[in-house]
């Protein structure tokens, strides 16, 4: 049981726009940032957001990312075959001693 | 650009400890932290804990009595034991470096990532 909850799967068509919901608690999402990983299949998970919207570079704009309250999103627009993967939410946990907790991953399929 | 590689047993036994060492290449190990995070098959993602090139440690409450990490600046390395396996501690373990630097807890973020390494716990 994740401490973040997300979507178990997600899907859309190239081209489509989908969004990706991450459900946390006051003492993770929200009081501290929100960050997104993708992992594509057989690899390791690459940073996609960090700090709720910002993307890295070499990241299209194409990914966007945002939080409110205790919740956050990852949205995909024009979606592309390249973009089936897992995305995972990511915050850092204040409660007990502090912890990185994440969520249970979204597997998102382009049809 | 700096690439991190785990290494260590593939399997291990019950009750046994897990040792893992990730090698931090084409940069410097120091004025960072560095984090365990581990998957098993078919699940989500785990932190496991960090660790500043200080010596200085976070780990997860839930398996911070298993958990010791260290850090060899000299060899540009750092290292996880976790204690007392059972077959739940199956999983590919990931090591990752924090960025930006040294920063408040929550501020930073796991970029690059090692390419995992599969540990199986099985007598």
């Amino acid at each position: 049981q994740s401490v973040l909850t997300q979507p178990p799967s997600a899907s859309g068509t190239p081209g489509q726009r989908v969004t990706i919901s991450c459900s946390g608690s006051s003492s993770n999402i929200g009081s501290n940032y929100v960050y997104w990983y993708q992992q594509l299949p057989g690899t390791a998970p690459k940073l996609l957001i960090y700090r709720n919207n910002q993307r890295p570079s070499g990241v299209p704009d194409r990914f966007s990312g945002s939080k409110s309250g205790t919740s956050a999103s990852l949205a995909i627009s024009g979606l592309r075959s390249e973009d089936e993967a897992d995305y995972y939410c990511a915050a850092w946990d204040d409660s007990l001693s502090g912890s990185w907790v994440f969520g249970g991953g979204t597997k998102l399929t382009v049809l | 650009q700096v690439q991190l590689q785990e290494s260590g047993p593939g399997l291990v036994k019950p009750s046994e400890t897990l040792s893992l060492t990730c090698t931090v290449s084409g940069g410097s190990i120091s004025s960072y932290y560095w984090s365990w995070i581990r998957q098993p098959a078919g699940k989500g993602l785990e932190w496991i804990g960090r660790i500043y090139t200080s010596g200085s440690t976070n780990y997860n409450p839930s398996l911070k009595s298993r958990v010791t990490m260290s850090v060899d600046t000299s060899k540009n390395q750092f290292s996880l034991k976790l204690s007392s396996v059972t077959a739940a501690d199956t999983a590919v373990y990931y090591c990752a470096r924090a960025l930006p630097g040294i920063a408040a807890a929550g501020t930073d973020w796991f970029d690059p990532w090692g390419q995992g390494t599969l540990v199986t716990v099985s007598s």
